[in-house]
């Protein structure tokens, strides 16, 4: 059975720093790229960042693009989120997400975690 | 940057038909995807590659996708299917979402 449990989420100040992590089980963790994708609370899915399965290539949203770094480890099949210069607007429930497809020109996903939440303010 | 856009909301009466729409330039260019997502629940996949349904998913879930415009349908709809839906495409190293549909089962 595919699981993903994210953890990190916690209460930060605006312009701090936070580390997000996924730890993956249930599948071959390399074979796969993986995304995190986040809600913000009452608003609709945005996806945030993407990283190949061997962790060369590395995709990012706009909103977060040279704040934000995505990274894994598939020693220990996990997946980790970076987040620098935090602001307001990035407070969120940050979902850790599995890509559907080993290789191949789509993207889409097949298994999400149940989200760690993120919120920054003062 | 592409864009994906969708009603804010779809009413049905149990059994009927629902028919959500995403639409985008050239659309049916592209793979679209769909996902459910029910109130403090995570999403899930319920068409992919435009009208592939994942195993488990119930037959009365279909998918189309044309010039502009991607469609989910829901044939004989239940009360179970109120929720939020997702169109979701891939362009050019971007995942791009559509706004979200809230469906209601009234």
């Amino acid at each position: 059975e595919v699981q993903l449990v994210e953890s990190g989420g916690v209460v930060v100040q605006p312009g701090g720093s936070l580390r997000l992590s996924c730890a993956a089980s249930g599948f071959t963790f390399d074979d796969y790229p993986m995304h995190w994708v986040r809600q913000a609370p009452g608003k609709g899915l945005e996806w945030v960042s993407l990283i190949s399965g061997d962790g060369v290539s590395t995709y990012y949203g706009d909103s977060v693009k040279g704040r934000f770094t995505i990274s894994r480890d598939n020693s220990k099949n996990s997946l980790y989120l970076q987040m620098n210069s935090l602001r307001t607007e990035d407070t969120a429930l940050y979902y850790c997400v599995k890509d559907a497809e080993r290789v191949g020109a789509n993207r889409f996903f097949d298994y999400w975690g149940q989200g760690t939440l993120v919120t920054v303010s003062s | 940057s592409f864009e994906m856009s969708q009603p804010p909301s779809v009413p049905v009466s149990p059994g009927q038909t629902a028919s959500i729409t995403c639409s985008g330039d050239k659309l049916g260019n592209k793979y679209v995807s769909w996902y459910q997502q029910k109130t403090g629940q995570s999403p899930i996949l319920v068409i992919y590659e435009d009208d592939k349904r994942p195993s488990g998913i119930p037959e009365r879930f279909s998918g189309s996708n044309s010039g502009n415009t991607a469609t989910l349908t829901i044939n004989g709809t239940q009360t179970l299917d109120e929720a939020d839906y997702y169109c979701q495409a891939w362009d050019r190293g971007s995942v791009v979402f559509g706004g979200g549909t809230k469906l209601t089962v009234l």
